[in-house]
């Protein structure tokens, strides 16, 4: 059965406190990805990953980074927490284009962030 | 533009169809998907549908492809109340990033 695990389903923290989200998948996948999910605005994807140590830029990557120092596990990282920044974070995983046939995300539970 | 629309809510009574329609904006995506997100969980694969395809029926769903109007729809026949769902249209950027680019999101409520 594939997996997609976040580290926490919720998490509430303080503006200005830096704030780690982890994700591990065990599927082997090459590719990982970061989501935000908003009421009436859908996914919005704030940073790709298509191997180790490599990262690239979402469509909303301000005030977020990530490391990806191990194929199975990819970190969304806000450096200073803001209170625009509640919403959840849902992680996926895919395996390579070239392997996958038509290319299925898999996702985890996500992590609703609060900032207060 | 860049933004793949669905219309935010749909109320149904249980037994009858529901039918959830999206439209696309990149007309070159080979595949476009359908997920799945129950409450408090992440999303699900539920169905896609490959872009030479003009319909592809599994069980209760069926989905249903406009090239043309870049229309996408899901039918889901005999619908229960486990159907209750938010369900997300998704097409895949066939430049170099090969992302995906979700819809709003529909929520699917189902009445006894």
């Amino acid at each position: 059965d594939v997996k997609v695990t976040q580290s926490s389903r919720y998490l509430v923290k303080r503006t200005g406190e830096k704030v780690f989200l982890e994700c591990v998948q065990d599927m082997d996948h090459e590719n990982m990805f970061w989501y935000r999910q908003d009421p009436g605005l859908g996914l919005r994807l704030i940073y790709f990953s298509y191997d180790v140590k490599m990262k690239e830029k979402g469509d909303i990557p301000e005030g977020y980074s990530v490391s990806r120092e191990k194929k199975e596990r990819f970190s969304l990282i806000l450096e200073s927490a803001s209170t625009n920044q509640t919403s959840m974070y849902l992680c996926a995983s895919s395996q390579d284009r070239f392997k996958s046939s038509y290319n299925e995300q898999f996702f985890g539970p996500g992590t609703r962030l609060t900032v207060l | 533009g860049e933004d793949v629309e669905q219309s935010l809510f749909l109320s149904v009574r249980e037994g009858d169809s529901s039918v959830i329609n999206c439209t696309y904006t990149d007309s070159s995506s080979t595949y476009l998907y359908w997920y799945k997100q129950e409450p408090g969980a992440g999303l699900q694969l539920l169905t896609y549908i490959f872009s030479n395809m003009d319909m592809k029926q599994d069980q209760r769903l069926t989905v249903l492809l406009n090239k043309k109007d870049k229309h996408l729809s899901l039918r889901i026949a005999d619908t229960q109340t486990g159907d209750s769902a938010i369900y997300f249209c998704a097409e895949i950027r066939m430049d170099s990033s090969y992302k995906l680019i979700f819809g709003s999101g529909t929520r699917l409520l189902v009445r006894p």
